[in-house]
């Protein structure tokens, strides 16, 4: 599959707490994006991180690129309620140019 | 502006019926993407326009899917002979240019009875 491997595919935690979720894919990528999606229709873009960098800050927002794992984290720092939502990393493919979704990790922060 | 539109936003149909799916990107934007959700799953590829050329229709699961983006804007995929596995949700999504972020509509949520 070209399906980028998400995980872990489920978390919950404490309002206040940190949220880390990870994205692994296969194959030479253009840049790796992160997207929220809210009950199951359309998805949110977050941010989006090229290949030649390695960490990417938006707010509460912290994404990184390993390249030579072929491996990318979001950190959500200090989680709130309104986070919940399901995350996906997607990755633009160097080969030939389109966007590939993972699975996704499904965040529940608990009040 | 306005955003990403997709009509209709809940399709229910007959197995073996042909429906029709509209998405209308962003102005301006040249790429276009259509994806196929189902429940607990990922968006997944179908097919990737350029401009009014299909770029990649490498997902398109089989001969039954077909899309089309005559002018360079409005998009329509085409499912003939609907059958009861093609239910989902589909998304389309635009860019200004091919490595820009992705702008998604709301998703028509398709029904094969």
């Amino acid at each position: 599959s070209q399906q980028g491997e998400e995980d872990p595919q489920a978390l919950s935690i404490q309002e206040g707490e940190n949220a880390t979720m990870n994205c692994s894919y296969k194959t030479s990528i253009n840049n790796l994006q992160w997207y929220r999606q809210n009950s199951g229709r359309g998805l949110v873009h977050l941010i989006l991180i090229r290949s030649n960098e390695r960490e990417k800050h938006s707010g509460r927002l912290r994404v990184t690129l390993d390249t030579s794992k072929k491996s990318s984290s979001l950190l959500i720092t200090a989680s709130r309620a309104a986070d919940t939502a399901s995350y996906f990393c997607a990755f633009l493919m160097n080969r030939d140019d389109k966007i590939i979704f993972g699975k996704g990790t499904r965040l529940h922060i608990l009040p | 502006g306005a955003g990403v539109s997709q009509t209709p936003s809940n399709k229910v149909t007959e197995k073996g019926k042909y429906v029709e799916l509209r998405c209308d990107p962003i102005s301006g934007h040249t790429a276009l993407y259509w994806y196929r959700q189902s429940l607990g799953q990922g968006p997944e590829f179908l097919i990737y326009f350029q401009g009014t050329g299909a770029a990649d229709d490498s997902g398109l699961p089989n001969d039954r899917f077909f899309a089309v983006r005559p002018e360079g804007s409005v998009s329509t995929l085409k499912i003939q002979r609907t059958e009861r596995g093609d239910s989902a949700v589909y998304l389309c999504a635009s860019s200004s240019t091919y490595n820009s972020p992705l702008h998604f509509g709301n998703g028509t949520r398709l029904t094969v009875t």
